[in-house]
């Protein structure tokens, strides 16, 4: 089974910083990689797909990197309603599925 | 747009059967896709249980195989989960999903599942 490690599992910071999220798989995954976010009592959400893509309607300060076993989500300019947790996902085995541990972004 | 909606008992004892519907709408699952099931406990993170296609073709994750069970009912667009011999550990939030290939979009908001007696 392939193994997703995401760090950190948690982090501190401010309005307007840029933050980094990392997301390991434990073979090449090519770019079979997702990005979601989610909110306590609220649906996860998609925001980045297939390692890089933009989902529609989500804003152009997230953006997504990375190929084969390592990836990145980053976060420009983080606004008030980021604050929340996001975990990866890998989709290269569909329609079975593998998360992440998840990182919470909280306020500084 | 497409909505889903996770519905059944928040409390389920030890031993019993935990049962939850998943109401589809925006979207006839008929039409295709995966519909999946997608727990989160504070031990284990995100885990995935299980997808079923429109066909009824089932996909379980081989650590909940023997007790799972992910059923499709095209006549009233929901699918469902059923979990046997059910323990604490699977005291859990519970989500489903739509599953479009390369990824999940929508997921449901979830429903909490305790097992306690």
């Amino acid at each position: 089974d392939i193994q997703m490690t995401q760090s950190p599992s948690s982090l501190s910071a401010s309005v307007g910083d840029t933050v980094t999220i990392t997301c390991r798989a434990s073979q090449s995954i090519s770019n079979y990689l997702n990005w979601y976010q989610h909110k306590p009592g609220n649906a996860p959400k998609l925001l980045i797909y297939a390692a890089s893509s933009l989902h529609s309607g989500v804003p152009s300060r997230f953006s997504g990197s990375g190929s084969g076993t390592d990836f990145t989500l980053t976060i420009s300019s983080l606004q008030p309603e980021d604050f929340a947790t996001y975990f990866c996902q890998q989709t290269y085995t569909s329609p079975t599925w593998t998360f992440g541990q998840g990182t919470k972004v909280e306020i500084k | 747009q497409v909505q889903l909606q996770e519905s059944g008992p928040g409390l389920v004892k030890p031993s019993e059967t935990l049962s939850l519907t998943c109401s589809v709408s925006g979207y006839s699952i008929s039409s295709g896709y995966y519909w999946g099931w997608i727990r989160q406990t504070p031990g284990k993170g995100l885990e995935w249980i299980g997808s079923i296609y429109a066909s009824g073709t089932t996909y379980y994750n081989s650590s909940l195989k023997s007790r799972v069970v992910i059923s499709i009912d095209t006549s009233t667009n929901q699918f469902s989960l059923k979990l046997t011999s059910v323990t604490a550990a699977d005291t859990a939030m519970y989500y489903c999903a739509r599953g479009r290939g390369v990824h999940i979009d929508p997921w449901g908001q979830g429903t909490l599942v305790t097992v306690s007696s």
